[in-house]
């Protein structure tokens, strides 16, 4: 069956310092990749696509790579804040343009 | 500023009673979601719809639940009867989906259901 996995115990890093979030996926290829946020309380919020024919994406201080091969997807904050705080959201497409999202890295910046 | 708004936020009920869960979609958007989350299982998909059309309704339990888009600016998802096992974040998300673009999915803010 497909399985989606991400850290579960909590990243707790350095303000200024580069946080790398890891999602693996088996038993499917998705043909693209999505991360979200989300914050105590709150719904997900989109903060990157990356599709199957793309090896990285970036948005300011966002980076996402995609290994097909591996089956790997990194998520970087650079220059981290206290304000990344929150967990982390991974979600490969299903084949039918939805998602399955994993469990959810959270990430601690320290100030 | 468009977003996805869902009622009521919270909801406790008695095990056995009918729960109804409305969400509006951002207007424009073709595609709507139904997810669950808890701690154990986190957010898993129930069910969702594109333009109305039923898709995929293979995350919900059948007996007991069902999702409806009686409009495009209207979905809702009902629980009879409601069990404690039910008690989690509900969330409703949209979407535009064309051709290959879009996919990203905005969320509401949930509906928090506690079935004692």
């Amino acid at each position: 069956s497909q399985k989606i996995e991400q850290n579960s115990e909590a990243l707790n890093i350095q303000e200024g310092k580069t946080a790398t979030l890891t999602c693996n996926y088996t038993n499917y290829s998705p043909a693209y990749l999505q991360w979200y946020r989300q914050d105590p309380g709150r719904g997900p919020v989109f903060l990157l696509l990356i599709r199957e024919n793309e090896k990285e994406k970036r948005k300011e201080r966002l980076k996402v790579t995609f290994d097909t091969t591996l089956k790997q997807s990194l998520f970087h904050i650079t220059a981290s804040q206290p304000a990344d705080s929150a967990t982390y959201l991974c979600a490969p497409d299903t084949g039918r343009r939805a998602l399955t999202f994993g469990s959810g890295t959270r990430l601690q910046v320290q100030p | 500023d468009a977003r996805v708004t869902q009622t009521p936020r919270h909801k406790v009920t008695e095990m056995g009673q009918e729960v109804t869960m409305r969400c509006q979609p951002i207007l424009g958007h073709n595609t709507v979601f139904w997810y669950r989350q808890t701690m154990m299982q986190g957010l898993e998909l129930l069910a969702y719809f594109r333009n109305r059309a039923p898709l995929d309704d293979s995350g919900m339990p059948k007996d007991r639940f069902s999702a409806e888009m009686p409009d495009a600016t209207l979905a809702t998802l009902k629980i009879q009867p409601s069990e404690p096992r039910d008690s989690a974040v509900y969330f409703c998300a949209s979407g535009l989906v064309l051709g290959g673009k879009g996919d990203e999915q905005f969320f509401g803010p949930g509906t928090r259901l506690t079935v004692l």
